[in-house]
């Protein structure tokens, strides 16, 4: 079955760049979408079809997808972006399928 | 405006089936791309794709659950319904439904507030 990587976890101090690997077998031959989950809360859509913002996701959220390695940036990272943060692609053999998560931690 | 509601019980015990429904609005399943997905999570882990459904009726399953669930739809109820057999205190977890687009990508752009299902004797 179809599987998707990422770190665990993540720290970074306000204002500086955050990025999020997730790592699959040719993943970049797929459209890869990426959630925001806050504490509590549902996900949110951040990132679909590698590289697009959904109407109201800060231009600060980008999203990249080559070789084995998809890519959330966080730019000019801010206390509100602590959350957990889940990759997500769709493959023939297993459908749907999330990577395990990567909590970031802003401080 | 989309939206999805999940219902369903919040204490099922050890064995028993387990059966929730999503009620949606602000869409049609009817319209080519759209599906709808269940999702769950349990406490403190990451999100499980469980199921999808589009309106044409095809239905695709996690293959480490497939022989435990059932995705049904009811297009004039705006509603889709999971089943899950033989439930076990592992499957203790806040379930989501979500609409599910299938058009240039693949994707849940919209969810539901999820609901917390206990599994306990």
């Amino acid at each position: 079955s179809y599987e998707l990587t990422q770190p665990p976890s993540l720290s970074v101090s306000p204002g500086q760049t955050a990025t999020i690997s997730c790592s699959g077998d040719k993943l970049g031959d797929k459209y890869t979408s990426w959630y925001q989950q806050r504490p509590g809360q549902s996900p949110v859509l951040l990132i679909y079809n590698d590289n697009r913002r959904p109407s109201g996701i800060p231009e600060r959220f980008s999203g990249s997808n080559s070789g084995n390695t998809a890519t959330l940036t966080i730019s000019g990272t801010q206390a509100m972006d602590e959350a957990a943060y889940y990759c997500q692609a769709w493959d023939i053999s297993t459908d749907v399928v999330f990577g395990g998560g990567t909590t970031l931690t802003v401080l | 405006q989309i939206t999805l509601k999940e219902s369903g019980p919040t204490l099922v015990k050890p064995t028993q089936t387990l059966t929730l429904t999503c009620t949606f609005s602000g869409f049609s399943l009817s319209t080519s791309g759209v599906g709808v997905g269940w999702i769950r999570q349990p406490p403190g882990k990451a999100l499980e794709w469980l199921a999808l459904i589009y309106g044409n009726d095809n239905k695709y399953y996690s293959p480490s659950l497939k022989s435990r669930l059932t995705i049904a739809k009811d297009t004039s109820k705006n509603q889709v319904v999971l089943t899950m057999t033989k439930m076990d205190p592992v499957d203790t977890a806040t379930y989501y439904c979500a609409h599910w687009y299938r058009v240039g990508g693949y994707y849940f752009d919209y969810w539901g507030l999820g609901t917390l299902v206990t599994v306990s004797s």
